[in-house]
């Protein structure tokens, strides 16, 4: 099994439908991660967590809201979907006090027509 | 200055031939510093961590200058499964962790 789980990992949705990806990890780490990836723009942040109660936006956040359910839980909501939101959107993991790596999930492809 | 450079590519090298990245990064106070290869539609993947001092593993060596802030990586005896996109990653690993990747430089290994 993997260790960064993300759900769905295809989906096809309608402008203005809320849509809610999410993460789990096994790994034990504190921080989580949201990143959504485009065509010649590379991995783009958009929002990250330290713990349960420490949430930070990222350099593109607006649009997206996400929720730190417990250590092992990371869930990114969309909450009116649009077209160009349609991305493949990554959730990774890390632990500062190890090498500072991130573990990535194997993606969550979203389409918004 | 981006914070984190890359030449975008597309390298098309033959096998077996020798090839070399280099990735710049903006931030001196940075302390991390990465290679991760992406395949097509896939999640990144850790390739290697690079060390001051340079390190090597396998047919892969990775190198850094904190003086002029860049970092390498150079393929020797490529193989066609060597064929990816190679990520440049920079954390400066502080309280705001902030963790930046360059976009990636393609590389397309030519049987």
């Amino acid at each position: 099994d993997a260790d960064v789980t993300q759900t769905p990992r295809n989906r096809i949705t309608k402008t203005g439908k809320r849509i809610m990806l999410e993460c789990s990890q096994t790994k034990g780490h504190d921080r989580m991660y949201w990143y959504r990836q485009d065509p010649g723009l590379g991995l783009r942040l958009i929002y990250y967590s330290f713990d349960v109660k420490d949430i930070n936006k990222g350099e593109i956040s607006d649009g997206y809201s996400v929720s730190r359910q417990a250590q092992a839980k990371f869930s990114l909501s969309l909450e009116s979907a649009i077209p160009n939101q349609t991305a493949l959107y990554f959730c990774a993991t890390s632990d500062l006090q190890d090498t500072g790596e991130l573990f990535f999930g194997e993606g969550s492809r979203l389409t918004v027509l | 200055r981006k914070e984190v450079e890359q030449d975008p590519g597309p390298f098309n090298v033959p096998e077996g031939a020798t090839v070399a990245f280099n990735c710049t990064y903006s931030n001196s106070a940075s302390q991390s510093f990465f290679w991760y290869r992406q395949d097509c539609r896939k999640e990144p993947k850790l390739l290697m961590s690079v060390y001051s001092s340079g390190n090597e593993d396998g047919r892969f060596t990775a190198q850094l200058n904190r003086a002029s802030q860049y970092i390498s990586l150079l393929i020797r005896d490529s193989k066609l499964s060597d064929s990816a996109t190679y990520l440049c990653v920079v954390n400066n690993r502080n309280r705001d962790d902030k963790i930046i990747f360059g976009k990636g430089t393609r590389l397309h290994i030519l049987p």
